[in-house]
């Protein structure tokens, strides 16, 4: 298996410009999240998705920050505009999951990450 | 209080030592409790689950206090290779949504 495969790995741009990134869960895993990793804060859940329908977007910083999961095997997460406050390391992490009254513990395996910098 | 809590460290401690985290959570309803790694610029990755009865995986033993709400890891005979950020998570809900904690640093010293 190919693992969680995000893209791209590194981003850089200037303050105002949308950022789009992507990620591609393993196949056959029922549950995707995105994180945002920084020193300050730590690792953010930022949102996830069950079955892809959006189940707690609560740790979405704000309007600015949008996620979506058209089908099984992909996500978004996009930034419009940027701010230099933005700047971090994106996590996305799937999981199979046994549903939402499930007590599950199945494992959350993360992608690379993607190293956003915006100037 | 924070939903998660580690002590960020860093644990400086030489090879062959043992060395213990703990982390401890403010949900009492929580219901799944995990050990992550973090290597520098990497991906976290799951180290151990850990159960109500502890457990063990070769050097490395976890342990679950329900009652004071703590979580602790125990590393044996430290390795330079044991070098990371160890990550508390604890998941609660309906969906499992989990809490990362910021993670506690270890340096293995030669």
């Amino acid at each position: 298996d190919a693992g969680v495969i995000q893209s791209p790995r590194h981003e850089v741009t200037e303050m105002g410009q949308e950022v789009t990134l992507r990620c591609k869960p393993i196949s056959g895993h029922n549950s995707l999240f995105w994180y945002r990793q920084t020193m300050m804060r730590g690792l953010e859940l930022l949102i996830y998705f069950n079955n892809n329908v959006p189940i707690d977007d609560s740790g979405m910083p704000e309007d600015r920050f949008s996620a979506k999961m058209p089908n099984a095997s992909f996500s978004t997460l996009k930034i419009q505009p940027s701010e230099p406050r933005d700047s971090a390391v994106y996590f996305c992490a799937s999981s199979s999951q046994t549903g939402w009254r499930g007590t599950s513990t199945d494992t959350q395996y993360f992608g690379p990450g993607t190293r956003l910098t915006v100037l | 209080r924070k939903e998660v809590e580690q002590d960020p460290g860093p644990f400086n401690v030489p090879e062959g030592a043992t060395v213990a985290f703990n982390c401890t959570y403010s949900n009492s309803a929580s219901q799944s409790f995990f050990w992550y790694r973090q290597d520098c610029r990497k991906e976290p990755k799951l180290l151990m689950s850990v159960y109500s009865s502890g457990n063990e995986d070769g050097r490395f033993t976890a342990q679950l206090n329900r009652a004071s709400q703590y979580i602790s890891l125990l590393i044996r005979d430290s390795k330079l290779s044991d070098s990371a950020t160890y990550l508390c998570v604890v998941s609660s809900g309906g969906y499992q949504k989990v809490t990362f904690g910021t993670g506690t640093k270890l340096q293995v010293i030669p």
